[in-house]
């Protein structure tokens, strides 16, 4: 039952250009929503985040849109950069909860 | 003085054997957390701690023990390990309460294989 899923295990973009990453969830009771970055052989990081109240959320070259009736949220990176190639996780979480449910991840590649 | 920390990195053991993970926060967090991401790089919650009190505890089998000697410590011991288990495992920690809306910050991760 998987309730957060990134549909593309891969995408190659070229550098200056704009990579989008997409996210699709299953539980309308989710209602805060992130995104994070792993560099191989590292924990992930924490890029940016999302509540259910807004539709988007943009910091520097990163924005986050969210599309409730959807079900989905995509990830904007602009313009892109080679050190921005690793993988990328989407998570989920609704209030009253106390954790994450993470997709399957998303692996970019930034061609230089 | 990295924020969440692991020992060991790499952990290469025999079926049937039992082993420990370590981990640390220095980020004066009152939340952790263990996760496991499986070969097909599912990323999934297994434990939960706040103050040192179990707050998530996921369908684990209880060959797994997590302990929480103080809350900037939360170790994962393991018994009579199986092929299965070979994963890697992170731990995690968030400041507060553990709330859906808060921030979680992940260690580097343990590379278990077991033989």
């Amino acid at each position: 039952d998987q309730q957060v899923k990134q549909n593309s295990p891969s995408l190659s973009v070229q550098e200056g250009r704009i990579s989008i990453l997409n996210c699709d969830y299953t539980n309308s009771m989710f209602d805060y929503f992130l995104w994070y970055k792993k560099y191989p052989a590292e924990g992930p990081t924490f890029l940016i985040s999302i509540s259910s109240i807004k539709d988007k959320n943009e910091d520097g070259r990163f924005t986050v849109f969210l599309n409730k009736s959807a079900k989905h949220l995509s990830l904007h990176i602009v313009p892109s950069q080679p050190g921005d190639s690793a993988v990328y996780f989407c998570a989920a979480s609704a209030s009253g909860t106390y954790k994450y449910i993470f997709g399957t991840g998303t692996r970019l590649k930034v061609l230089a | 003085d990295t924020a969440v920390s692991q020992t060991p990195k790499y952990l290469v053991t025999q079926m049937g054997n039992d082993k420990s993970i370590k981990c640390e926060q220095n980020l004066g967090h009152d939340t952790m957390y263990w996760y496991k991401q499986d070969s097909k790089k599912f990323l999934k919650i297994m434990f939960s701690y706040n103050n040192k009190e179990l707050i998530i505890n996921e369908t684990v089998p209880n060959r797994f023990s997590p302990k929480s000697p103080d809350k900037a410590h939360l170790n994962l011991h393991i018994n009579s390990l199986e092929l299965g288990d070979s994963a890697v495992y992170f731990c995690a920690s968030s400041q507060n309460s553990g709330g859906a809306k808060e921030t979680q910050y992940f260690g580097p991760g343990t590379r278990l294989l077991v033989l």
